[in-house]
């Protein structure tokens, strides 16, 4: 079946220093959607920004994503941390297959030092 | 943005109790999903529904039973609850049909079971 795997379970950073969250994917159908959502302490998940355009860089907040089909990979990245950004990070698959779900990876948790 | 309400948002109760957890979006969305939040394990599936009515089997359905009464309202239901459904449990929506796929969360209901 379909699966997203995060290989980070906890990242921590010095602020200003770049960021990068590894997202790879596993799905039998060709056109899938990718998804990252951003949780941050006591919230609830919110869309950070999604992809289903091969090889087109997506930009929100400062983030941004590409999805690369070659590799079914959709790595988070960020030039520059912040403290805000500290928070709870997913990948998440939509396969399109008429289901609907989505595929959650186990999330990287990012901490922002100072 | 889409809202989704959940209540109640704590529950406590003990092993065996019956517990009725319950989402409301006032969107339109057809699509009304069920997780639940654990450590290390991510977001997980356990029900949704694409209308009233309909119930749709997620990824760890055991325990759990659900129920869609209107296009607004969608309810999860612990007959026998255990301690292992101790977690936290946010509701989603969304209409990919109708080209919204990006899935709302609820603020989450955490539940204690003693």
């Amino acid at each position: 079946g379909d699966s997203v795997t995060q290989t980070e379970g906890l990242v921590t950073l010095t602020e200003g220093l770049p960021v990068m969250l590894n997202c790879t994917y596993q799905t039998i159908y060709s056109n899938p959607f990718l998804f990252w959502y951003v949780q941050h302490l006591n919230e609830s998940p919110r869309l950070l920004l999604k992809s289903f355009t091969d090889n087109k860089r997506t930009e929100h907040q400062g983030f941004h994503a590409t999805l690369h089909k070659s590799s079914s990979s959709f790595h988070l990245q960020k030039s520059s941390a912040q403290l805000s950004d500290s928070a709870l990070y997913y990948c998440a698959l939509s396969s399109s297959s008429g289901s609907w779900q989505l595929i959650f990876g186990s999330g990287t948790q990012l901490t922002v030092m100072p | 943005e889409a809202a989704v309400t959940q209540s109640p948002r704590n529950k406590v109760t003990v092993t065996g109790g019956n517990v009725t957890l319950s989402c409301r979006q006032t969107n339109s969305h057809n699509y009304m999903y069920w997780y639940r939040q654990d450590t290390g394990h991510g977001l997980r599936l356990i029900h949704y529904s694409y209308g009233a009515g309909n119930l749709q089997i997620g990824d760890v359905p055991d325990g759990y039973k659900a129920t869609r009464t209107t296009q607004e309202d969608f309810f999860l239901l612990l007959e026998l609850a255990s301690p292992s459904q101790t977690s936290l449990y946010f509701c989603a929506s969304s209409d990919p049909t109708g080209g919204e796929d990006t899935q709302y969360f609820g603020p989450g209901t955490r539940l204690l079971v003693l």
